[in-house]
């Protein structure tokens, strides 16, 4: 059961234009949602998180938009660069004792020059 | 600050051997620390939750046997991967815990079993 998914493994933009990596969930119990760069052989890298009582996170050229009504969340990168093609998963926990990660597939993007 | 190291980064093994993989946070106490595999084109899979000072939480589906995790301090963790076999060569991530930095990953390591 693949409670958090990526339906786009991939996703290719121009470099200085935006780029919308998409997620969504099914686990209603989800309750903080994280999105994470990472390069190969290299573990993830953490870029921007969202709590669920908030709709939109913004931290420089990063912002993740919340729709808890739809279960989905984005990433918006703006403007990309080259430097930000990577493969980037969205995550999400129930906040508590014990609580884990759950990625999702993954989206490999590339910006082109 | 919230770094984590894993070691090594990369290694190559004979079938039948065993492997073991450290994950250290150098900078933090961690209470939880989590074990993570990666195949190709795929996401993170949690194998497994570690305490310190307990025994560890394994995934459905994940052989306790064969992947012996140790948290004996709360800044290291170690997964031994024993007997090993050419299908347990993948990518294996380590994370820690901590409240105020959340999830903080080890840079990987990369096991290939010939």
């Amino acid at each position: 059961d693949q409670q958090v998914k990526q339906n786009s493994p991939s996703l290719s933009v121009q470099e200085g234009r935006i780029s919308i990596l998409n997620c969504d969930y099914t686990n209603s119990m989800f309750d903080y949602f994280l999105w994470y760069k990472k390069y190969p052989a290299e573990g993830p890298t953490f870029l921007i998180s969202i709590s669920s009582i908030k709709d939109k996170n913004e931290d420089g050229r990063f912002t993740v938009f919340l729709n808890k009504s739809a279960k989905h969340l984005s990433l918006h990168i703006v403007p990309s660069q080259p430097g930000d093609s990577a493969v980037y998963f969205c995550a999400a926990i129930v906040q508590g004792s014990g609580s884990r990660l759950t990625f999702g597939e993954g989206t490999q993007l590339t910006v082109n020059p | 600050g919230a770094v984590v190291s894993q070691h090594p980064s990369w290694v190559i093994c004979k079938s039948g051997t065993s492997v073991k993989i450290e994950c250290r946070s150098l900078d933090f106490q961690a209470t939880t620390m989590f074990w993570y595999r990666q195949f190709p084109k795929q996401s993170l899979m949690l194998m497994a939750t570690s305490n310190e000072g307990s025994k560890a939480t394994y995934e459905q589906g994940v052989e306790k046997d064969k992947f012996l995790i140790n948290h004996a301090s709360l800044t290291l963790s170690t997964l031994t991967v024993t007997s090993a076999h050419p299908e347990d060569s993948s990518f294996y991530i380590c994370s820690a815990r901590r409240e105020d930095y959340g999830y903080t990953f080890g840079s990987g390591t990369r096991l290939t079993v010939v």
